[in-house]
């Protein structure tokens, strides 16, 4: 109940391409739903989070869709460039005392010139 | 404004060692929580730490440990060391407790067991 599956491991993406990275989740107590995007020999670090009661949310080139009767969520990132590639993970998090982020296993973008 | 700081950056031991690794977060920030990433697994949650309390652990043996100071910089310790402990710890830091908010992850410290 507290994993989060996310697909594809990896991904290659051309230039201007449209990345996208899927996650699903099972305990539905979940309420905030962030992705984090870490690039080699760094931590991860934010990109950009949603909360159960919008459906998606965008932010510059990246957009996270939720849709929460099939308990899953998605990165959508537009126009890729290289310098997007990275390892991109999401999480899911109740808020409550025993805050703690569960993250997926990762995708290891590619996006080529 | 510093970030979260992590030291040693690598740290190689035998097994059976004990390993001791550091996180200073982020001033103002209360809250350190640690993670383990291992090849292919992601990040998996070992420990968080609040007002020098432990307040959650992850799925891990006892031989993970650590403490918060009261200066809140952290320590994690892993005893008994064995070779799947190989893997990059993340320190993170926030200032929030109760409300799920951002974390601030270090650079991490490379622990190779061999």
């Amino acid at each position: 109940q507290q994993q989060v599956k996310q697909s594809p491991q990896s991904l290659i993406v051309q230039k201007g391409g449209i990345s996208i990275i899927n996650c699903a989740y099972e305990n539905t107590a979940f309420d905030y739903f962030p992705w984090y995007q870490q690039f080699p020999g760094k931590g991860p670090a934010l990109l950009i989070a949603i909360r159960p009661d919008v459906s998606e949310k965008k932010e510059g080139r990246f957009t996270i869709s939720f849709n929460k009767s099939a308990k899953q969520f998605s990165l959508h990132i537009m126009d890729s460039q290289p310098g997007d590639s990275a390892t991109y993970f999401c999480a899911a998090s109740r808020m409550d005392s025993s805050y703690k982020l569960i993250f997926g296993s990762g995708t290891r973008l590619l996006v080529r010139p | 404004e510093a970030g979260v700081t992590q030291s040693p950056t690598h740290l190689i031991k035998t097994r059976g060692q004990q390993a001791t690794l550091r996180c200073s977060p982020i001033s103002g920030h209360t809250s350190v929580y640690w993670y383990q990433q291992a090849l292919g697994l992601g990040l998996q949650f070992l420990l968080w730490y609040d007002e020098g309390e432990e307040r959650n652990r992850g799925n891990f043996p006892p031989r993970f440990s650590g403490r918060q100071f009261p200066n809140y910089s952290s320590e994690l310790n892993v005893n008994a060391l064995e070779l799947e402990d190989s893997a990059l710890y993340l320190c993170a830091s926030s200032s929030g407790t109760r409300a799920a908010g951002e974390l601030f992850f270090g650079e991490g410290s490379r622990l190779t067991v061999l």
